[in-house]
């Protein structure tokens, strides 16, 4: 149980596009679904945290016109990365959690590749 | 500030030996804790967790241990294999909000 999908796994494009990226919790419905950036040999920084049907907090330092986060559902929440440049080039992972105090599932990750 | 780290960023033990991985943390209001396995490429994957209203709390071969009046987290691996390769994580919650994730410890099993 608690499988969490994310997809696309990779994704290479031109400086300028957006990118959508998709997690979906399905096997549990997640009332809080969480984005994370980790570069390479280090840990997971936080993005922001989205709850269903709400506006997502961000971190402090996580621009919230840059990185678009949408949770419309209990299974599926959406980061777009607007208007993308070489610096967004990360491993973006999302993670779901069914309850407050239930462990945070993670998805396998996408790694995001601008030119 | 908040922050959770680890004492070794790199653990190398033979197969069937048990691993140990460490972790401080430094807020002392944290109540749940989280132990994460990471592969290269691949998403965290859970291993175990415990509450700050215990000191420790064993699964399939592995056993972590909370020590608050150190403020000291640790994850033992019975007889490490292979397959348990890996950047280990720990992670504190703060009020049951967001993770703090620690710095990782990668683990080397040779066989």
């Amino acid at each position: 149980g608690a499988v969490v999908s994310q997809h696309p796994s990779w994704v290479i494009c031109k400086s300028g596009t957006s990118v959508k990226i998709e997690c979906r919790s399905l096997d549990f419905q997640a009332t809080t679904m969480f984005w994370y950036r980790q570069f390479p040999k280090q840990s997971l920084m936080l993005m922001a945290t989205s709850n269903e049907g709400s506006k997502a907090t961000y971190e402090q330092g996580v621009e919230k016109d840059k990185f678009l986060i949408n949770h419309a559902s209990l299974t599926l929440s959406t980061l777009t990365v607007t208007s993308a440049h070489p610096e967004d080039s990360s491993f973006y992972i999302c993670s779901a959690r069914e309850g407050q105090d239930q462990p945070q599932h993670f998805g396998d990750g996408t790694r995001l590749s601008i030119l | 500030g908040e922050s959770v780290g680890l004492h070794l960023p790199t653990l190398s033990v033979q197969e069937g030996d048990n691993s140990i991985i460490n972790c401080a943390y430094s807020n002392s209001a944290s109540d749940y804790f989280i132990w994460y396995k990471q592969e290269s490429g691949k998403g965290p994957q859970f291993i175990i967790d415990i509450r700050s209203n215990m000191d420790k709390r064993q699964g399939q071969r592995v056993t972590v241990l909370l020590n608050k009046t150190v403020k000291h987290l640790s994850l033992q691996i019975a007889a490490t294999q292979p397959g348990d390769s890996a950047v280990y994580f720990c992670a504190e919650n703060i009020g049951f909000q967001k993770l703090v994730f620690g710095t990782g410890t990668r683990l080397l099993v040779s066989p």
